[in-house]
């Protein structure tokens, strides 16, 4: 099972939007909607940001969004705030209770 | 509060083995899925195992099946994994996560196993 797909890097200005492409193939992405997202910051654990493509946990900002079209999902935060920096990754659930992950995004706010 | 608390973590020779273990507390662990998940350091995640809230059906990634097992002591609130066989690329931070929805909801802070000679 291969990674799903992340960009290395994004960037963003306080108060802009940043939006994280997760791309994966019709095996996993784009067969279930089973897409979750972590914000892991340096030397803690992750921490669950959204779950079945666009379920927001209670507790996480509104500002955290996700959505998903065919093999990609996407994750946006809106209004960034210096402590959205951080690494993200997706998941997706791919079939016969196996799972992975993107290969992880670092989002810097300038 | 719901808390994961791994241990067991340490500095093991190729070709050993280790047993990382997971304290679990404030929710009723013998009713939920239960995940290992590792970190090699400066790389991303890698799910690994999981298994039902009463043990009897376990599940892994391809790279583990054979040398990794999971387990869980419901009495105890723990969940366990063995490594045998361990290699260089084993070397990871090891971290237990409840699962929710397809997902993972609550993740200990993790658990650094280093295979080196």
């Amino acid at each position: 099972q291969s990674a799903l797909t992340q960009p290395p890097s994004a960037s963003g200005s306080p108060g802009q939007s940043v939006t994280i492409s997760c791309t994966g193939t019709s095996s996993d992405v784009g067969r279930y909607n089973y897409v979750s997202w972590f914000q892991q910051h340096p030397g803690k654990a992750p921490k669950l940001m959204i779950y079945e493509v666009s379920g927001r946990p209670s507790g996480v900002p509104d500002r955290f969004s996700g959505s998903k079209s065919g093999n990609t999902a996407s994750l946006t935060v809106s209004g960034l705030q210096a402590e959205d920096e951080a690494d993200y990754y997706c998941s997706s659930y791919a079939a016969s209770n196996n799972f992975v992950f993107g290969t992880g995004t670092k989002v810097t706010v300038l | 509060e719901v808390q994961l608390v791994e241990s067991g973590g340490g500095l093991v020779q190729p070709g050993g083995s280790l047993r990382v273990s997971c304290a679990a507390s404030g929710f009723t662990f013998s009713t939920r899925w239960m995940s290992w998940v590792r970190q090699a350091p400066g790389k991303g995640l890698e799910w690994l195992a999981n298994i039902k809230p009463d043990g009897s059906e376990k599940y892994y990634v391809d790279s583990v099946k054979g040398r990794f097992t999971i387990s869980r002591d419901n009495a105890k609130n723990s969940l366990y994994l063995q490594l045998n066989s361990l290699r260089a690329e084993d070397t990871a931070v090891y971290f237990c996560a409840r699962d929710m929805n397809w997902g993972w909801d609550f993740w200990g802070q993790g658990t650094l196993v280093t295979v080196s000679s």
